[in-house]
């Protein structure tokens, strides 16, 4: 069990600027989520997949963001034309799904981005 | 709807001292409940969570939460805090461990020696 990794750990780019952020799950977790967390609050839930399958998508995940999980291993999260306002930790998870009962989520370190 | 409160959004206690760290949580069903554990620059670690079995939950690091349904709460709490118990603290609610979870905005605790 290597746990969840995420790449890069820190972006910085300017403003109007194409983003992409890469997770990847524990193996054999069937279900992934992306996470928003901004300085002071707790992280709020934007997206997540049951395999290859995008099943909820909060309010939060304006037309500029776009999430995939191609053949459910690796989830990539891009945020386009970037604004200062969305400048916050990313924060991936993954659980074993179903199969796994009640299950629980593990979050990987996070990637801090930083829009100038 | 679910959601979290987590009264208080510092904490500081003395090194040894009793922590008490409160979260109130809105459920329109029965609820899975988490405690989640941030240290700076870092992603969440579970502590310890709740899933309709016994409602003393005993976590990591000598943590330990109480599910109470009359009251709505599941505050956690460490006979002795450590210094290395110094933190953010989150609670979280969801339908199951396997949909997304719904947090408070966190407790930071603060050990001092």
């Amino acid at each position: 069990d290597t746990g969840v990794s995420q790449n890069p750990r820190h972006k910085i780019t300017k403003r109007g600027q194409n983003v992409t952020f890469r997770c990847d799950p524990i193996s054999e977790h069937n279900r992934l989520y992306w996470y928003r967390q901004t300085l002071g609050q707790g992280p709020e839930f934007l997206t997540y997949f049951q395999n290859e399958a995008q099943l909820e998508k909060s309010r939060l995940l304006s037309d500029r963001f776009s999430a995939e999980r191609p053949k459910g291993s690796f989830s990539t999260l891009e945020i386009q034309r970037t604004e200062q306002g969305d400048s916050a930790m990313y924060l991936c998870a993954s659980s074993p799904g179903l199969a796994g009962g009640p299950g629980t989520q593990y979050f990987g370190p996070g990637t801090r981005l930083t829009v100038l | 709807a679910q959601s979290v409160t987590q009264l208080g959004s510092h904490v500081s206690v003395s090194e040894g001292a009793l922590v008490l760290l409160r979260c109130n949580y809105s459920s329109s069903v029965p609820p899975y409940l988490f405690w989640y554990v941030q240290y700076p620059n870092q992603g969440l670690q579970l502590l310890l969570k709740y899933t309709s079995a016994a409602t003393l939950v005993k976590g990591i690091n000598g943590f330990e939460a109480e599910f109470k349904k009359s009251e709505t709460s599941f505050h956690l709490t460490k006979p002795s805090a450590h210094m290395s118990d110094a933190a953010e603290y989150f609670c979280a609610v969801s339908y199951s461990g396997n949909t997304p979870l719904v947090f408070g905005k966190g407790t930071r605790l603060s050990v001092i020696a």
